[in-house]
């Protein structure tokens, strides 16, 4: 299983605020995806991505992914409350293998 | 979308008996399906895969007698928590690879909550 660090683990913010979650590994991923996931519930998938140095937005959410395909990053502009939530990224080797989540970021964003 | 269903979402069962998950692929065909493990406010954590018609393939540390996982058809797997414990409450969730496509995204379903008492 290739090790996956996501960073911060948490995040309390007040709304109106920007924030970066990072998701890092020494391996390179053939694709990474970001999840969110709310209390009791299974975690939704927000991006896929696949390219080196691909960028893609949602609405506020900025997704890239490294130049070498082992690092991305999630970027939330102006974070609403409904943003609040568990952050996961999780990756695949090249082999179609296991796929790795990271920690989690729990975010808060306050009113 | 790709749609995975888990019945029940949540179980309260007595030491010592078995409860049984069941994850389903709604509209599309699902040749691996995924078991995790969730505590509060921390990550998923892989128990184990499983492919149709084949014996799942279990995490390093997971009882296998104890996590029964068995995926008969490419929409349906189940786990069978066999002789819970207090210690076995935890959120179960599943998800599954739509074997179609580019077989890089896991749908996953609501989650299961288990309490055993």
């Amino acid at each position: 299983t290739q090790l996956l660090e996501q960073s911060p683990q948490f995040l309390s913010i007040q709304e109106g605020e920007n924030l970066t979650v990072y998701c890092n590994s020494s391996s390179v991923f053939s694709s990474l995806q970001w999840y969110r996931q709310e209390p009791g519930e299974g975690p939704v998938l927000l991006v896929t991505v696949v390219t080196g140095g691909e960028v893609k937005k949602l609405k506020r959410l900025t997704f890239q992914f490294g130049d070498a395909r082992k690092d991305s990053s999630l970027h939330i502009t102006a974070a609403q409350p409904g943003d609040t939530g568990l952050y996961l990224c999780q990756a695949g080797g090249t082999s179609y293998g296991k796929l790795t989540f990271g920690q989690g970021t729990i975010l808060t964003v306050h009113p | 979308g790709a749609v995975v269903s888990q019945h029940p979402s949540w179980v309260i069962c007595k030491s010592g008996t078995s409860v049984k998950i069941e994850c389903r692929s709604l509209d599309f065909q699902a040749t691996t399906m995924f078991w995790y493990r969730q505590f509060p406010k921390q990550s998923l954590m892989l128990m184990a895969t499983s492919n149709e018609g084949s014996k799942a393939t279990y995490e390093q540390g997971v009882e296998k007698d104890k996590f029964l996982i068995n995926h008969a058809s490419l929409t349906l797997s189940t786990l069978t928590v066999t002789s819970a414990h207090p210690e076995d409450s935890s959120f179960y969730i599943c998800s599954a690879r739509d074997g179609s496509g580019g077989g890089y995204e896991q749908y996953f379903g609501p989650g299961t909550r288990l309490t055993v008492t």
